[in-house]
């Protein structure tokens, strides 16, 4: 069974002060690690899609990377406008089969104090 | 990018009537759609997995002939609630499947039952 844990569940930073957040996963096949954000009252917005180890993808103060059993989103310097809750999820294949069905950690709350 | 709208996005009834949620990919095509709940501080729950021209496949303990899902095209999915109660009320989210795995999220609709 596919499963994605995410840590901390709630992080408070001060401005500036940079951390990284956890996604560990078990999953047969990855077929991708996808991160999201999101604000409270909003449906997750796309961050980043990562396939396979090593790989980086950066996007202004975040940066997401990925091993074979964990990802990291990296935040440099942040700002309180980077508060929301950050989501990981990675898309397994059901035992019945048919379409790939994302499996979501339940996500870290990140709050940034000014 | 990848944009999917939602309507409406908010939603007040009273108990007994349905309500229909509309969910839109505006720049793709999604043969899948998924819809999910949220509770307040709570992660995505994923209640049924949409693909255009078939029927729904639910989750367990998802009541299907309460939320009634329909995807009449590769860009709509719509999810009506039926005979709706306060217990209904609750945080809905469709998202659309770009290729076979990338997950692209609407905005979310509040629903209220008096």
């Amino acid at each position: 069974e596919d499963q994605v844990t995410q840590s901390p569940e709630a992080l408070r930073l001060q401005e500036g002060e940079s951390s990284s957040l956890n996604c560990s996963y078990t999953v047969s096949g990855l077929r991708g690690l996808f991160w999201y954000r999101q604000d409270p009252g909003k449906g997750p917005e796309f961050l980043f899609t990562l396939y396979s180890a090593g790989e980086e993808k950066e996007k202004e103060r975040l940066k997401a990377t990925l091993t074979k059993k964990e990802s990291f989103l990296h935040i440099t310097a942040p700002k309180p406008e980077d508060s929301a809750t950050y989501l990981c999820a990675v898309p397994g294949l059901p035992p019945s089969g048919g379409s790939y069905i994302p499996t979501f950690g339940r996500g870290t709350s990140l709050i940034v104090h000014p | 990018g990848a944009v999917v709208s939602q309507h409406p996005s908010r939603v007040i009834c009273k108990s007994g009537t349905s309500v229909k949620i509309e969910c839109r990919s505006l720049d793709f095509q999604a043969t899948t759609m998924f819809w999910y709940r949220q509770f307040p501080k709570q992660s995505l729950m994923l209640m049924a997995t949409s693909n255009e021209g078939s029927k729904a496949t639910y989750e367990q303990g998802v009541e299907k002939d309460k939320f009634l899902i329909n995807h009449a095209s590769l860009t709509l999915s719509t999810l009506t609630v039926t005979s709706a109660h306060p217990e209904d009320s609750s945080f809905y989210i469709c998202s659309g499947q770009r290729g076979d795995n990338e997950q692209f999220f609407g905005p979310g609709t509040r629903l209220t039952v008096l």
